[in-house]
């Protein structure tokens, strides 16, 4: 299997600019997940889903963040307008079953917001 | 929000030493996870370790859970420069999220 793939792996944009990040869990895995990770504040979860479903969306920031699963094998995080404290690296983790169980990291984007 | 918090922040060793890293946490768990994380990459899981569980081996690593102390140990034995990484805890309880803690950076030196 590919693991987790995620795209692209580097994002540089200018700040007011349209973010779009892409995921591809494992197949099979049911649940979904997406974090950010930076150095003041560690690795925060953004949002999860299960079964294409959003679950808890409470770590979204603020509503520039948007997040979708329109099937089983894709997702998106859209952030617009982007600002520079966006930067940051963004994982995308999938699981079998619930938040629970054993997570399966995606090699991250890597965005800076300049 | 609980929070796995790890101890200590840095930990320098030579190669063939053991490495031990500690995470306390604040409520009541199901489940709590160590993973490893090199530099520029994403998190690789090492091993779960169920609330009914008191110690769980992986080959080098040995981990250890004491739910009425809210702490758990990661022992990784005769380290090699390869162990170099980030190693964070994760605890969930029901019906809320997996918390990653602030992890500790391991660097061995060979």
């Amino acid at each position: 299997d590919a693991g987790v793939i995620q795209s692209p792996r580097h994002e540089v944009t200018e700040m007011g600019q349209e973010v779009t990040l892409r995921c591809k869990p494992i197949s099979g895995h049911n649940s979904l997940f997406w974090y950010r990770q930076t150095m003041m504040r560690g690795l925060e979860l953004l949002i999860y889903f299960n079964n294409n479903v959003p679950i808890d969306d409470s770590g979204m920031p603020e509503d520039r963040f948007s997040a979708k699963m329109p099937n089983a094998s894709f997702s998106t995080l859209k952030i617009q307008p982007s600002e520079p404290r966006d930067s940051a690296v963004y994982f995308c983790a999938s699981s079998i079953g619930h938040y629970q169980e054993t997570q399966y990291f995606g090699p991250g984007t890597r965005l800076l917001v300049l | 929000s609980q929070q796995g918090e790890e101890d200590p922040q840095a930990l320098s060793i030579q190669e063939g030493e053991n490495a031990t890293m500690n995470c306390s946490y604040k409520t009541s768990i199901n489940n709590l996870q160590w993973y490893r994380q090199n530099s520029g990459r994403g998190l690789v899981h090492l091993i779960l370790i169920r609330s009914n569980e008191r110690e769980k081996h992986s080959g080098r690593l040995r981990v250890t859970l004491d739910t009425s102390k809210k702490s758990s140990s990661l022992l990784i034995t005769a380290s090699r420069a390869a162990d170099t990484a980030s190693y964070f805890c994760a605890t969930d309880k029901e019906g809320d999220k997996l918390i990653f803690g602030t992890g500790t950076r391991l660097q061995v030196f060979p």
